[in-house]
């Protein structure tokens, strides 16, 4: 597509719920990034790819976090039995290579859980 | 912990101000610094992606300079407008296995009056 698309775009969950939340990113782009980000401050990584496989995940939080691109366009970040705490922006980046390149964030999920 | 500073945290200037910003990051193991303009109800966007020591960059009143060896990057703008209004976030890129991994700063706010 024209540009990263996330959905859904606002998510309300109650605590304990599984939430998914989808990705998808430029057409082409390589490399795919999960970032964090709280009110007013800058994104905290979570996650990426270079095509289906998982690079780096050192970002995630805990193991309810997880996150998967099984045909490397389209990735799944993942949070079960969501906790207040998880709270947050999340957003999705792509990049053509991943290697000096900027990248092309996503509109972000309001994530809410109460 | 890979620390990546940025100065001031918000900055108020009077349209047709010059303005700087500095951000400092590790000087080993780089890769590439990126700065994104971020406006609070968008996603940031990619403004600059420097690799090279002694780098300057330029995209209309705004530019960058990188200084890798002592770990630091000033990005300017001249003659400030209101819409330049934004958070500028830099990002260091390192090298190795986690190249995909951008650490964020949290930002200078910059407010432009008319």
């Amino acid at each position: 597509g024209a540009g990263v698309s996330q959905s859904p775009r606002y998510k309300v969950t109650k605590r304990g719920q599984d939430v998914a939340l989808r990705c998808d990113p430029i057409s082409g782009h390589v490399s795919l990034y999960w970032y964090r980000q709280a009110l007013g401050q800058g994104p905290e990584f979570l996650t990426y790819f270079n095509y289906e496989a998982q690079q780096d995940k050192s970002g995630l939080p805990n193991d309810r976090f997880s996150a998967e691109r099984p045909e490397g366009s389209i990735s799944t970040l993942t949070i079960q039995r969501t906790e207040q705490r998880d709270s947050a922006m999340y957003r999705c980046a792509s990049s053509s290579t991943g290697a000096g390149e900027g990248y092309t964030f996503g509109s972000g999920t309001r994530l809410t859980v109460v | 912990i890979l620390n990546v500073e940025q100065s001031p945290q918000s900055l108020h200037v009077q349209e047709g101000d010059s303005t700087n910003f500095t951000c400092s990051f590790p000087s080993s193991n780089f890769y590439a610094l990126h700065w994104y303009r971020w406006e609070t109800a968008k996603s940031p966007e990619a403004l600059f992606v420097m690799t090279l020591n002694g780098d300057e960059k330029k995209k209309g009143r705004i530019s960058a300079t990188l200084n890798t060896k002592e770990g630091y990057s000033y990005l300017y703008i001249k003659g400030s407008q209101p819409e330049d209004s934004a958070t500028y976030l830099c990002a260091f890129q390192g090298y190795g296995g986690s190249q995909g991994n951008l650490i964020f700063g949290k930002g200078t706010k910059l407010s432009v009056k008319p």
